[in-house]
């Protein structure tokens, strides 16, 4: 079974633009979350997504936003691209939304903002 | 989800068992005990989870102490790919309980 897929794996923007990553979760699982991993803050939450529906969110600004798609893919938008955006992006999924199931990592986009 | 401590760093020579501690004092009733690890610029890799039982799967075994306030992770065998950082993360077992919290983690070193 192929694990979760991120593309692209490297991207550099410049400040002001917007970039759209994408995570393709393992087939089956209907749970994707994303998450932020600085050197500064380590792994953070951003928001999960279960059937299309936003279900949890972190603190973050608006300029991050996301969606799935009814096959569970999903995409994260950041909008208006600051220095701080820096970092590798990950996105997990799961089969289920609730209780003690695990969650598979992708290997993660590292973005650079210039 | 309740907070979680471990310490910085441990180094453990290869061939021998990693034994990685976990401080989990506030964990409540509904919340599990994970462990993941992060080898250098990878998405983290889930390595086993339990509520109140001792685990083992084919990567490690979780000890989980009687009041479940504290749990070890022990790598029986550890080789040097198993350098990496390793979260102890708690998590409850609720409706939109997908979200990980985690800390600083474990940076396990194993050498020759």
């Amino acid at each position: 079974k192929a694990g979760v897929t991120q593309t692209p794996r490297y991207l550099i923007k410049t400040r002001g633009q917007q970039v759209t990553l994408s995570c393709s979760p393992i087939s089956g699982h209907r749970s994707v979350s994303w998450y932020q991993q600085t050197p500064g803050q380590g792994l953070q939450f951003l928001f999960e997504y279960f059937s299309e529906t936003q279900r949890n969110k972190g603190n973050f600004p608006g300029r991050f936003s996301g969606r799935q798609f009814s096959n569970s893919r999903s995409e994260m938008n950041v909008s208006t691209l600051e220095l701080g955006d820096s970092a590798l992006y990950l996105c997990a999924s799961s089969h289920y939304d609730i209780g003690d199931n695990e969650q598979f990592f992708g290997p993660g986009t590292r973005l650079t903002v210039l | 989800d309740a907070k979680t401590t471990q310490p910085t760093s441990m180094d453990c020579a290869e061939g021998r068992a990693a034994n990685l501690p976990c401080n989990h004092s506030t964990i409540s009733g509904n919340e599990y005990v994970y462990w993941y690890r992060q080898i250098h610029s990878q998405g983290p890799q889930y390595i086993i989870h339990g509520l109140k039982n001792n685990e083992t799967n084919e990567m490690a075994s979780l000890i989980i102490t009687e009041d479940r306030k504290s749990s070890t992770l022990i790598l029986p065998h550890a080789t040097l790919r198993d350098t990496a950082v390793y979260y102890c993360i708690v998590r409850a077992f609720t409706g939109t309980a997908s979200k990980l919290t985690f800390g600083t983690g474990t940076r396990l070193q194993v050498t020759l």
